[in-house]
Protein backbone atom coordinates (compact mmCIF):
# COMPACT_ATOMS: atom_id res chain seq x y z
CA UNK A 1 0.00 0.00 0.00
CA UNK A 2 0.76 3.42 -0.18
CA UNK A 3 3.53 4.65 2.37
CA UNK A 4 3.39 7.97 4.45
CA UNK A 5 6.32 9.71 5.98
CA UNK A 6 6.32 12.98 8.15
CA UNK A 7 9.03 14.84 9.38
CA UNK A 8 10.40 15.68 11.64
CA UNK A 9 9.08 13.76 14.21
CA UNK A 10 9.35 16.13 16.95
CA UNK A 11 9.42 19.46 16.92
CA UNK A 12 9.99 22.26 19.62
CA UNK A 13 9.51 25.90 19.16
CA UNK A 14 9.77 28.99 20.94
CA UNK A 15 6.41 31.52 20.53
CA UNK A 16 6.55 33.14 17.94
CA UNK A 17 8.53 31.26 15.74
CA UNK A 18 8.04 29.78 12.02
CA UNK A 19 8.21 26.05 10.98
CA UNK A 20 7.88 23.74 8.04
CA UNK A 21 6.72 20.30 8.54
CA UNK A 22 6.87 17.81 5.91
CA UNK A 23 4.66 14.82 4.39
CA UNK A 24 5.93 12.07 2.06
CA UNK A 25 4.58 9.81 -0.25
CA UNK A 26 5.29 6.87 -2.17
CA UNK A 27 2.24 6.88 -4.85
CA UNK A 28 -0.09 9.20 -6.98
CA UNK A 29 -2.99 10.53 -4.31
CA UNK A 30 -6.40 11.50 -4.84
CA UNK A 31 -7.11 13.26 -1.42
CA UNK A 32 -4.63 15.23 0.86
CA UNK A 33 -5.77 15.75 4.77
CA UNK A 34 -3.41 17.94 7.08
CA UNK A 35 -4.93 17.48 10.64
CA UNK A 36 -3.72 18.93 13.78
CA UNK A 37 -4.80 16.97 16.94
CA UNK A 38 -5.22 18.67 20.19
CA UNK A 39 -4.31 18.02 23.39
CA UNK A 40 -7.99 16.72 24.01
CA UNK A 41 -6.98 14.05 21.29
CA UNK A 42 -9.78 15.92 18.78
CA UNK A 43 -8.67 15.97 14.85
CA UNK A 44 -9.11 19.02 13.56
CA UNK A 45 -9.22 19.22 9.78
CA UNK A 46 -6.64 21.58 8.46
CA UNK A 47 -6.46 21.69 5.00
CA UNK A 48 -8.35 19.41 1.90
CA UNK A 49 -5.11 20.02 -0.60
CA UNK A 50 -4.21 17.00 -2.84
CA UNK A 51 -2.34 20.04 -5.22
CA UNK A 52 -2.03 23.49 -4.64
CA UNK A 53 -1.16 25.89 -1.98
CA UNK A 54 -3.76 27.09 0.60
CA UNK A 55 -3.43 29.78 3.24
CA UNK A 56 -5.84 29.71 6.33
CA UNK A 57 -4.36 32.38 8.76
CA UNK A 58 -0.85 32.10 9.85
CA UNK A 59 -1.29 28.24 8.50
CA UNK A 60 -0.60 27.42 4.92
CA UNK A 61 -0.31 24.27 2.84
CA UNK A 62 1.86 23.57 -0.39
CA UNK A 63 1.00 20.23 -1.83
CA UNK A 64 3.68 19.36 -5.07
CA UNK A 65 1.50 15.93 -6.58
CA UNK A 66 4.06 15.24 -9.40
CA UNK A 67 6.81 15.16 -6.89
CA UNK A 68 5.05 13.55 -4.27
CA UNK A 69 5.04 16.02 -1.04
CA UNK A 70 3.20 18.41 0.83
CA UNK A 71 3.91 20.86 3.29
CA UNK A 72 2.85 22.56 6.10
CA UNK A 73 3.77 25.98 7.47
CA UNK A 74 3.37 27.28 10.42
CA UNK A 75 4.31 31.30 11.10
CA UNK A 76 4.33 33.08 14.26
CA UNK A 77 3.76 30.03 16.48
CA UNK A 78 1.33 30.31 19.49
CA UNK A 79 1.09 27.57 22.51
CA UNK A 80 -2.31 26.48 21.41
CA UNK A 81 -0.09 25.34 18.35
CA UNK A 82 1.08 23.01 19.81
CA UNK A 83 -0.02 18.82 19.15
CA UNK A 84 0.42 16.45 16.84
CA UNK A 85 0.21 17.19 13.00
CA UNK A 86 -1.25 14.48 10.55
CA UNK A 87 -0.64 14.14 6.64
CA UNK A 88 -3.29 11.48 5.77
CA UNK A 89 -3.65 10.54 1.94
CA UNK A 90 -5.81 8.48 0.05
CA UNK A 91 -4.39 6.77 -3.36
CA UNK A 92 -5.52 7.33 -6.33
CA UNK A 93 -5.90 3.82 -7.61
CA UNK A 94 -8.33 1.46 -5.93
CA UNK A 95 -12.04 1.79 -5.94
CA UNK A 96 -12.58 2.66 -2.35
CA UNK A 97 -11.65 5.80 -0.83
CA UNK A 98 -9.63 5.30 2.74
CA UNK A 99 -7.05 7.77 3.95
CA UNK A 100 -3.29 6.40 5.05
CA UNK A 101 -2.10 8.54 7.53
CA UNK A 102 1.77 9.09 8.79
CA UNK A 103 3.11 8.57 11.89
CA UNK A 104 2.68 12.54 12.59
CA UNK A 105 4.71 15.16 13.83
CA UNK A 106 4.87 16.06 17.95
CA UNK A 107 4.98 20.17 17.52
CA UNK A 108 5.70 22.07 21.31
CA UNK A 109 5.46 25.35 21.56
CA UNK A 110 6.81 27.02 24.71
CA UNK A 111 6.18 30.32 26.25
CA UNK B 1 -25.14 20.66 14.53
CA UNK B 2 -22.51 18.64 15.05
CA UNK B 3 -21.73 16.85 11.56
CA UNK B 4 -20.34 13.65 12.74
CA UNK B 5 -20.80 12.87 16.57
CA UNK B 6 -19.61 9.85 18.52
CA UNK B 7 -20.95 8.13 21.67
CA UNK B 8 -19.79 8.05 24.39
CA UNK B 9 -16.77 9.77 24.21
CA UNK B 10 -14.91 7.94 27.08
CA UNK B 11 -16.04 4.38 28.12
CA UNK B 12 -13.61 2.85 30.57
CA UNK B 13 -14.70 -1.03 31.34
CA UNK B 14 -13.71 -4.53 32.42
CA UNK B 15 -12.19 -7.28 29.96
CA UNK B 16 -14.19 -10.15 28.85
CA UNK B 17 -17.10 -7.21 28.44
CA UNK B 18 -18.86 -6.53 25.46
CA UNK B 19 -19.52 -2.58 24.39
CA UNK B 20 -20.76 -0.64 21.18
CA UNK B 21 -19.62 3.11 20.00
CA UNK B 22 -22.30 4.51 17.72
CA UNK B 23 -21.48 7.25 15.29
CA UNK B 24 -23.74 9.27 13.11
CA UNK B 25 -23.26 11.96 10.17
CA UNK B 26 -26.06 14.71 9.29
CA UNK B 27 -23.58 15.51 6.06
CA UNK B 28 -25.80 13.51 3.40
CA UNK B 29 -22.25 11.57 2.94
CA UNK B 30 -22.53 8.27 1.24
CA UNK B 31 -19.36 6.46 3.08
CA UNK B 32 -18.60 6.13 6.97
CA UNK B 33 -15.24 4.66 8.41
CA UNK B 34 -14.03 3.66 11.71
CA UNK B 35 -9.95 3.99 12.20
CA UNK B 36 -8.59 3.27 15.20
CA UNK B 37 -5.63 5.02 17.00
CA UNK B 38 -3.18 3.20 19.13
CA UNK B 39 -1.39 4.36 22.09
CA UNK B 40 1.30 5.84 19.91
CA UNK B 41 -0.98 7.73 17.95
CA UNK B 42 -0.67 6.10 14.82
CA UNK B 43 -3.90 6.06 12.80
CA UNK B 44 -5.15 3.04 10.66
CA UNK B 45 -8.29 2.33 9.17
CA UNK B 46 -10.60 -0.50 10.70
CA UNK B 47 -13.57 -0.16 8.28
CA UNK B 48 -15.46 1.21 5.54
CA UNK B 49 -19.22 1.21 4.43
CA UNK B 50 -20.37 2.41 1.46
CA UNK B 51 -24.46 2.81 1.50
CA UNK B 52 -24.66 0.55 4.24
CA UNK B 53 -22.37 -1.97 2.62
CA UNK B 54 -19.18 -2.80 3.58
CA UNK B 55 -16.47 -2.19 1.70
CA UNK B 56 -13.11 -2.38 3.54
CA UNK B 57 -12.48 -4.56 6.52
CA UNK B 58 -8.77 -4.44 6.65
CA UNK B 59 -7.41 -7.10 9.45
CA UNK B 60 -9.20 -6.53 12.35
CA UNK B 61 -10.35 -9.75 14.77
CA UNK B 62 -13.93 -10.95 13.86
CA UNK B 63 -15.10 -9.63 17.38
CA UNK B 64 -15.15 -6.28 16.18
CA UNK B 65 -18.70 -6.21 13.98
CA UNK B 66 -19.62 -3.08 12.48
CA UNK B 67 -23.21 -2.28 11.60
CA UNK B 68 -24.62 0.27 9.31
CA UNK B 69 -28.38 0.41 10.16
CA UNK B 70 -28.64 3.36 7.84
CA UNK B 71 -26.52 5.67 5.89
CA UNK B 72 -26.30 7.92 8.22
CA UNK B 73 -25.21 5.71 11.07
CA UNK B 74 -22.22 3.20 11.77
CA UNK B 75 -22.16 1.79 15.05
CA UNK B 76 -18.83 -0.50 16.30
CA UNK B 77 -19.76 -3.32 18.76
CA UNK B 78 -17.23 -5.19 20.07
CA UNK B 79 -17.09 -8.30 21.69
CA UNK B 80 -15.24 -10.17 24.56
CA UNK B 81 -12.88 -6.94 24.87
CA UNK B 82 -8.96 -7.28 25.61
CA UNK B 83 -6.66 -5.13 27.04
CA UNK B 84 -5.03 -4.56 23.51
CA UNK B 85 -8.33 -2.99 22.34
CA UNK B 86 -7.40 -0.14 24.48
CA UNK B 87 -7.52 3.06 22.17
CA UNK B 88 -9.13 5.82 20.50
CA UNK B 89 -11.35 5.17 18.12
CA UNK B 90 -12.71 7.52 15.54
CA UNK B 91 -15.22 7.85 13.41
CA UNK B 92 -15.60 9.56 10.24
CA UNK B 93 -17.88 10.35 6.75
CA UNK B 94 -17.02 11.50 2.85
CA UNK B 95 -18.61 11.67 -0.14
CA UNK B 96 -18.38 8.71 -2.70
CA UNK B 97 -15.32 9.95 -4.79
CA UNK B 98 -15.89 11.80 -8.11
CA UNK B 99 -19.52 12.01 -6.75
CA UNK B 100 -19.07 15.75 -6.47
CA UNK B 101 -15.68 16.38 -7.02
CA UNK B 102 -13.19 15.10 -4.58
CA UNK B 103 -13.97 16.21 -0.87
CA UNK B 104 -12.52 15.38 2.35
CA UNK B 105 -13.29 13.27 5.38
CA UNK B 106 -14.92 14.59 8.06
CA UNK B 107 -13.96 13.03 11.67
CA UNK B 108 -15.67 12.44 14.80
CA UNK B 109 -14.73 13.70 18.12
CA UNK B 110 -13.65 10.73 19.09
CA UNK B 111 -14.21 7.47 21.53
CA UNK B 112 -11.74 7.21 24.06
CA UNK B 113 -11.67 2.86 25.41
CA UNK B 114 -9.93 1.96 28.48
CA UNK B 115 -9.90 -1.40 29.56
CA UNK B 116 -9.52 -2.55 32.80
Amino acid sequence: GIQVEQSPPDLILQEGANSTLRCNFSDSVNNLQWFHQNPWGQLINLFYIPSGTKQNGRLSATTVATERYSLLYISSSQTTDSGVYFCAVEPLSGSARQLTFGSGTQLTVLP
Amino acid sequence: DTAVSQTPKYLVTQMGNDKSIKCEQNLGHDTMYWYKQDSKKFLKIMFSYNNKELIINETVPNRFSPKSPDKAHLNLHINSLELGDSAVYFCASSPNRGRIGNQPQHFGDGTRLSIL
